[in-house]
């Protein structure tokens, strides 16, 4: 059966990095693309963007160009995301979830809980 | 961008109402809309795709409609499992957007 299993939540001081992962099992990794969703506390859904396992190709939606880059390891199926010089407003759960073309994000992550707190 | 507006942003109701719950594109996004459920702790389930296939395993109270710019989802008779948040997603643009949410409470 299809699972995405993130890693466990992280807590970083601002200016730090922060690198969440999502490793997919049960199906062939790179003939779906995964995508990347934020969740601030107590606020809705908001698209990251995507990145094409089978190209690499990352792409990122408006509000999350510079420090947030998208990456893979296909040799042990798992997409990264990282987010660089962090800020308190990054505090959110972060989701990965499989794109299937018509079936957009049709299976999820658990969730990364970042908190970013001095 | 496409911008997604989804109304109303809260609701109550009780157990064996029927719920309607609209999202409205800033641009015609043909049948691309896909509707999600999310309970408090929990990541989003995918109900509803190309706004009105059901997703496997989702119960037939849910349906969806629409194409263009307006879209619905309908619960046709609210069970207790169904109190939870909703969005709708279009997946027509390259760059997905989220509508803002409803939350569906007991009333």
């Amino acid at each position: 059966q299809v699972q995405l299993v993130q890693s466990g939540s992280e807590l970083k001081k601002p200016g730090a990095s922060v690198k969440v992962s999502c490793k997919a099992s049960g199906y062939t990794f790179t003939r779906y693309g995964m995508n990347w969703v934020r969740q601030a506390p107590g606020q809705g859904l908001e698209w990251m963007g995507w990145i094409n396992t089978n190209t690499g190709n990352p792409t990122y939606a408006q509000g999350f160009t510079g420090r947030f880059v998208f990456s893979l390891d296909t040799s042990v199926s798992t997409a990264y995301l990282q987010i660089s010089s962090l800020k308190a407003e990054d505090t959110a759960v972060y989701y990965c979830a499989r794109d299937v073309t018509v079936k957009p994000l049709d299976y999820w992550g658990q969730g990364t809980l970042v908190t970013v707190s001095s | 961008d496409i911008q997604m507006t989804q109304s109303p942003s809260s609701l109550s109701a009780s157990v064996g109402d029927r719920v309607t719950i609209t999202c409205r594109a800033s641009q015609s996004i043909s049948t691309y809309l896909n509707w999600y459920q999310q309970k408090p702790g929990k990541a989003p389930k995918l109900l509803i795709y190309t706004a009105s296939t059901l997703q496997s395993g989702v119960p037939l109270r849910f349906s969806g409609s629409g194409s263009g710019t307006d879209f619905t989802l309908t619960v046709s008779s609210l069970e207790p499992e169904d109190f939870a948040t909703y969005y709708c997603l279009q997946s027509y643009s390259t760059l997905f957007t989220f509508g803002g949410g409803t939350k569906v409470e007991i009333k």
